[in-house]
């Protein structure tokens, strides 16, 4: 079946370590977002890719980065330098080239991610 | 104030209840979605609407444009609806409304 796996589902990490949390489709969409959502608030917009090789800042890069190598991996490294990483990060995807405008968007089941 | 506003933020019914969500936003959108979290943390969408209003089986989601909200209906609704609904609109970014929680009782 056609979907969004995103990996591991929950990861621990001691402060000061960089981790790579994975995300990859086969829904063949061109577009591809990582978003954090905390308690109480709305999914924020981390990074977002319409094709490959390509990538944009969201709302709140700081302390993350991205690689968008093929069209159907877009993994998200949460660094050292974020400086709140404990959330629960969620990736998507939308067949639209038009990100953000227009189009269904696809969830994972997402990650949730615990600094110690 | 945040842009799109979720009411009630936490739900709780009785199984077979009708049940309304209410999304109100205030900027200038060209769609609006709602969206259903469930317990595990995924994500699945629901409707996407820019006018009138949508049915999917026990759902039914409404949105008028000129007073900027929208509404989000579950009819005789069942202990698996229990979720997070979350309403986003298209505004040449998305913006995610807080989420409304919702538990139904057996």
């Amino acid at each position: 079946d056609g979907g969004i796996t995103q990996s591991p589902k929950y990861l621990f990490r001691k402060e000061g370590q960089n981790v790579t949390l994975s995300c990859e489709q086969n829904l063949n969409h061109d577009a591809m977002y990582w978003y954090r959502q905390d308690p109480g608030q709305g999914l924020r917009l981390i990074y977002y890719s319409q094709i490959v090789n390509d990538f944009q800042k969201g709302d709140i890069a700081e302390g993350y980065s991205v690689s968008r190598e093929k069209k159907e991996s877009f993994p998200l490294t949460v660094t050292s330098a974020q400086k709140n990483p404990t959330a629960f990060y969620l990736c998507a995807s939308s067949i639209d080239r038009r990100p953000l405008l227009t189009g269904e968007l696809f969830f994972g089941e997402g990650s949730r991610l615990t600094v110690l | 104030k945040n842009e799109v506003e979720q009411s009630p933020q936490n739900l709780t019914a009785q199984e077979g209840e009708f049940i309304t969500i209410n999304c109100s936003y205030s900027v200038g959108i060209s769609a609006l979605h709602w969206l259903q979290q469930h317990p595990g943390g995924g994500i699945v969408s629901l409707f996407m609407l820019s006018s009138g209003k949508k049915k999917h089986g026990r759902l039914i989601a409404t949105i008028n444009i000129q007073e900027k909200h929208s509404s989000l209906h579950i009819t005789a609704s069942h202990p698996r609806d229990s979720a997070v609904y979350i309403c986003a609109v298209h505004t040449g970014k998305l913006i995610f409304g807080q989420g409304t929680t919702l538990q139904v009782k057996p």
